[in-house]
């Protein structure tokens, strides 16, 4: 089935460096949403996109979407230690509402 | 708002003890979903519903139960439950397909 991998794994940061996770796709995606989870909390949605090379950002945050939509990108300018967490990307599938994450990167920032 | 409330936050169980997790919305939400999180492993859809009366199976339905008799609720039942199912499973909903899923607290599950 369709999937994505979301890469690295694991990403530890010296607070004020930037950080970049990957999510990759062997298909075309229709669209792609961000999440990010606390330690011990619950994902919380960050944004969507849905055009070809839709570039979105939120404060630090800048979201990719690649020109062929296969890949996503999530860029984290000048971390800080309120950064730490994991972050997923989740491809929606279809109209069904049904959403398949990515691995999520872990990043752990240095104070 | 409450959101997406899950209920228990803990639960101990042993093998072959059957057990159902619930999830309520007050949003009105069509969509609603169940995942199980484990590490590194992400979060996997177990089972789906895009309304009241409607479910389908996610990606790792084996060995769980889902009805959807109300747009509010959406249980998950263990049949018998196997220390493969300790995890941390987690609710969520949306109002349309295409809008940001809002996920509970999460159920903290260990099978003895």
């Amino acid at each position: 089935g369709q999937q994505v991998m979301q890469i690295p794994q694991y990403q530890h940061v010296q607070e004020g460096e930037d950080f970049t996770t990957y999510c990759n796709s062997s298909t075309t995606l229709s669209n792609i949403q961000w999440y990010k989870q606390r330690p011990g909390g619950h994902p919380v949605f960050l944004i969507q996109l849905v055009k070809s090379g839709e570039v979105k950002k939120q404060k630090r945050l800048t979201f990719q979407f690649g020109e062929a939509k296969k890949n996503s990108s999530l860029h984290i300018t000048a971390t800080q230690t309120t950064d730490v967490g994991t972050y997923f990307c989740a491809l929606l599938k279809g109209n069904t509402g049904k959403l398949i994450f990515g691995q999520g990167t872990t990043l752990q920032v240095k104070p | 708002n409450a959101g997406v409330t899950q209920t228990p936050k803990f639960q101990v169980l042993k093998t072959g003890q059957s057990m159902t997790l619930q999830c309520a919305q007050d949003m009105n939400h069509e969509y609603m979903s169940w995942y199980r999180q484990d590490p590194g492993m992400g979060l996997r859809l177990i089972h789906y519903s895009v309304g009241a009366g409607i479910t389908d199976q996610g990606e790792v339905p084996n060995g769980y139960n889902v009805s959807r008799s109300t747009t509010e609720d959406f249980p998950l039942r263990l049949l018998s439950a196997a220390p493969s199912q300790t995890s941390v499973y987690f609710c969520a909903s949306s109002g349309t397909a295409n809008q940001p899923q809002h996920f509970g607290d999460g159920t903290r599950l260990s099978i003895l």
